[in-house]
Formats: structure tokens, C-alpha cells, sequence
């Protein structure tokens, strides 16, 4: 079945630090993507997707791009900030249409010191 | 964007008393909504998918008679909880596609404590 393994942390940068959160999956088909980042205490906010092999979503300063070769969606932002310290989760959408849930890495805790 | 809203935030019960947590969205229709599960420090496990006007579908490992998903109009999905009991405390969350994002929109989650 459906999978998504994220590298876990917690992960400790100093601000203005490079980030990379790798992601990698497996799947069939041709899933949809999404990075979603989770403050303390909140819901689940959606960060990026991409929908086809070879997309790079963006947002915020973070981008990913999805690798169909090696089935990674990794996450980078070249200049982290304190405020980007949360937990982020790689997700798969179950089917191309979006007709199921989502399967969700285990999260990347990020702790940003200033 | 869309907005899905969950209510409530958080909620104490004793043991053996029900708990319902709604989710609605607020500015868009939603056929379908999914609720999942979240322990702490860990991720989100999807529970079951509810479909207006029709059963919902458990994911494997789920019991439907404690988890109970009402979804009777296109804006609002229930889950109960029934005969709660400690293990059941946990993080729920509900989240409905976003028909303009192509993404899935998600609620601030609702924090159960069963005592």
C-alpha cells in the first residue's frame, strides 16, 4: 500500500540556515503531494502540492519538487526564520482525483533558535 | 481559501459519556470529509471517510459502533464518540477537499480528554 517516510527530528537550525526535510514514497499511480506544516496546538495548514512528476510547489519561501525517479518530495528553504519553527508533515494523496484521505509521514519537528 | 471549522476546540468527559465533534465548511459544499487521528508527537492517522447522505468508510482497525460519523447535510460531519474511555484522548482533526487549492483544507482539531 501507500507509504511516506519522512526524515524524523527533531531538527535544530540556527536562523538563517539552510533547511532540507526529506521525504521519499511509495505508491501506485501517479498520487498528488503536499508538504502541510502544524504550529503547536493547531490544526493542519497546507504548505505546497505538486500534482504531476517533474512539479515544484512553492510557498512561503519553502519549495518541493516532486522526483518521480528516485519518489522523493523533499522539502528546502534557503533562509530559515524562527517563526518556520513547527511540525511538518509529507503527504500522499491516496488516488489522483482526491477522492480519499491522505497518508501522512510521521512529521519533522523544526526548532529554529535565533 | 477555503475554511473548515471544528468545533469544539476541546472537551473533558468522564468515562463512559458520549462526545460529538462537528466539522463544517463554511463557505463550500463538501461531499466528502475525513477524520483522522493524531497521538502525540506522532502523525495523522486517517480514521474514516464521511460521505454525505450515505455511510461512512473505516479504515481498517477502526470500530465503527464506538466511532460513530454522521455526515447529513453537505456542510457538516459528525463524529461521536461513544462510551469514551482513556485511551480514547487523543487529537482529532477533520478535513474536507478545498475545491480550489486541489488540496485538502483541514479543521483546528478538537483535543479529547477522557477522565
Amino acid at each position: 500500500g501507500n507509504s511516506v517516510t519522512q526524515m524524523e527530528g527533531p531538527v535544530t537550525l540556527s536562523e538563517e540556515a539552510f533547511l532540507t526535510i526529506n521525504c521519499t514514497y511509495t505508491a501506485t499511480g501517479y498520487p498528488s503531494l503536499f508538504w502541510y506544516v502544524q504550529y503547536p496546538g493547531e490544526g493542519l495548514q497546507l504548505l505546497l502540492k505538486a500534482t504531476k512528476a517533474d512539479d515544484k510547489g512553492s510557498n512561503k519561501g519553502f519549495e518541493a519538487t516532486y522526483r518521480k525517479e528516485t519518489t522523493s518530495f523533499h522539502l528546502e528553504k534557503g533562509s530559515v526564520q524562527v517563526s518556520d519553527s513547527a511540525v511538518y508533515f509529507c503527504a500522499l494523496g491516496r488516488s489522483g482525483g482526491g477522492a480519499d484521505g491522505l497518508t501522512f509521514g510521521k512529521g519533522t519537528h523544526l526548532i529554529i533558535q535565533p | 481559501g477555503a475554511v473548515v471549522s471544528q468545533h469544539p476546540s476541546r472537551v473533558i468527559c468522564k468515562s463512559g459519556t458520549s462526545v460529538k465533534i462537528e466539522c463544517r465548511s463554511l463557505d463550500f459544499q463538501a461531499t466528502t470529509m475525513f477524520w483522522y487521528r493524531q497521538f502525540p508527537k506522532q502523525s495523522l492517522m486517517l480514521m474514516a471517510t464521511s460521505n454525505e447522505g450515505s455511510k461512512a468508510t473505516y479504515e481498517q482497525g477502526v470500530e465503527k459502533d464506538k466511532f460513530l460519523i454522521n455526515h447529513a447535510s453537505l456542510t457538516l460531519s459528525t463524529l461521536t464518540v461513544t462510551s469514551a474511555h482513556p485511551e480514547d484522548s487523543s487529537f482529532y482533526i477533520c478535513s474536507a477537499r478545498d475545491p480550489m487549492l486541489y488540496g485538502y483544507t483541514f479543521g483546528s482539531g478538537t483535543r479529547l480528554t477522557v477522565v
